[in-house]
């Protein structure tokens, strides 16, 4: 197992470029999150989907949209980056746990982006 | 606002002391987990507490979660270079789908 795959690695943009990150896992899991993680700031939740098909709002969804077409892939996508959105995305795949929520999250290594 | 406080963020200690670190909110969790990330990877699971009051051992580290589950701890005993890392503590809301995250405490363990 793979676990949880993220791609690129490192991607630096342009003011007003686009892109997309992409993040796969192969533990079958419903629950799939994209984060960042800034200086001091911990991580913060961008969007996530608790199932194919499905997305939802996080706590920092400006500037970013995600799909999720097929249960093992979340896809982060930046319509046109600024200098803000540079950070270490993190995607993280998890299984329902108790009271609905995720019991544990396997993190991906994580894409480092910056915009220039 | 930060819905989980943790402290310090930041600690240097010599190989061989102690160390208690602290994850605190005015909110209430179904679940509380600690996470050790290392440079240039994800966070990966330490361990997850579920009961009020609850202690799990994982060889030199000790996690409590606070009798009105609102708060834990991550204790090192004896602590090692090998400890270092980023300390990173995640509650689920009682009712929500995901996980919060405090800042994380950066721990480095001088030989």
């Amino acid at each position: 197992n793979a676990g949880v795959t993220q791609t690129p690695k490192f991607r630096v943009l342009k003011t007003g470029q686009s892109m997309t990150l992409l993040c796969a896992q192969d533990m079958n899991h419903e629950y799939m999150y994209w984060y960042r993680q800034d200086p001091g700031m911990g991580l913060r939740l961008i969007h996530y989907s608790v199932g194919e098909g499905t997305t939802a709002k996080g706590e920092v969804p400006d500037g970013y949209n995600v799909s999720r077409l097929k249960k093992q892939n979340f896809l982060l996508g930046l319509e046109s980056a600024a200098p803000s959105q540079t950070s270490v995305y993190f995607c993280a795949s998890g299984e329902r746990g108790l009271a609905g929520g995720t019991d544990t999250q396997y993190f991906g290594p994580g894409t480092r982006l910056t915009v220039l | 606002t930060q819905l989980l406080e943790q402290s310090p963020q930041f600690l240097s200690i010599q190989e061989g002391e102690n160390l208690t670190v602290y994850c605190n909110s005015s909110s209430v969790f179904s679940s509380l987990q600690w996470y050790r990330q290392e440079p240039g990877e994800g966070p990966v699971l330490l361990v997850t507490v579920v009961t009020g009051g609850e202690v799990k051992k994982l060889k030199r580290l000790t996690f409590q979660f606070g009798d009105a589950r609102k708060d834990s701890s991550l204790h090192i005993t004896a602590a090692q270079p090998g400890d270092t890392g980023l300390y990173l503590c995640a509650g689920t809301a009682q009712g929500a789908q995901k996980l919060v995250f405090g800042q994380g405490t950066r721990l480095t363990i001088n030989p």
